[in-house]
């Protein structure tokens, strides 16, 4: 079956740069069938939509964090990955992956079980 | 960028009883609009995608309805397992937006 696996490190300095992997098994992302996109959630609150990638490598990104967000995928892993640059303790939150099916209206049909991050020093 | 606001934001309901949650867009979405329901600790499940089609595995006392800017999700006869909170999600322009949410408690 289909799965997501994010990881990365948990803590991160303000200022510095947050990298997160998705690892995904059970599908090639570069079948082309399906975008890939990453969600947060900060600790008691909703849900917020940072990005997407197709296998070409094109990209959808929220205005609100595009200036500090690259999203990349690597099909010869099988992983997309995140990278925040200048974080602030605002990004601190749980970062998730999931699959996007354009079949389904393009609705996020697989997740990772999701990572923490934490922006202290 | 598009808003989704949904209502109520948190719901007291009984095991048996029928709930309805609303969203609304700031704009017209036509049908581009997903449910997910989240548990505590855990991430989220596609329940509902474009408007009122029922994801595979998910229990037909779930259904949605609505078209352009005003979205209902609707749960016939509330379970035990259904008490989590409920998020609607526009897939019609990027960025992508979900609602604020809405915690569906036991009273």
């Amino acid at each position: 079956q289909v799965q997501l696996q994010e990881s990365g490190p948990g803590l991160v300095k303000p200022s510095q740069t947050l990298s997160l992997t998705c690892t995904v098994s059970g599908v090639s992302i570069s079948s082309g069938s399906y975008y890939w996109s990453w969600i947060r959630q900060p600790a008691g609150k909703g849900l917020e939509w940072i990005g997407r990638i197709y296998s070409s490598g094109s990209t959808n990104s929220n205005p609100s964090l595009k200036s500090r967000l690259t999203i990349s995928v690597d099909t010869s892993k099988n992983q997309l990955s995140l990278k925040l640059t200048s974080v602030t303790a605002a990004d601190t939150a749980v970062y998730y992956c999931a699959r996007v099916a354009p079949q389904l209206e393009h609705g996020f049909d697989i997740w990772g079980q999701g990572t923490r991050v934490t922006v202290s020093s | 960028d598009i808003q989704m606001t949904q209502s109520p934001s948190s719901l007291s309901a009984s095991v048996g009883d029928r709930v309805t949650i609303t969203c609304r867009a700031s704009q017209s979405i036509s049908r581009y609009l997903n449910w997910y329901q989240q548990k505590p600790g855990t991430a989220p499940k596609l329940l509902i995608f474009a408007a009122s089609s029922l994801q595979s595995g998910v229990p037909s006392r779930f259904s949605g309805s609505g078209s352009g800017t005003d979205f209902t999700l609707t749960i016939s006869s509330l379970q035990p397992e259904d008490f989590a909170s409920y998020y609607c999600q526009q897939s019609y322009s990027s960025p992508h937006s979900f609602g604020q949410g809405t915690k569906l408690e036991i009273k």
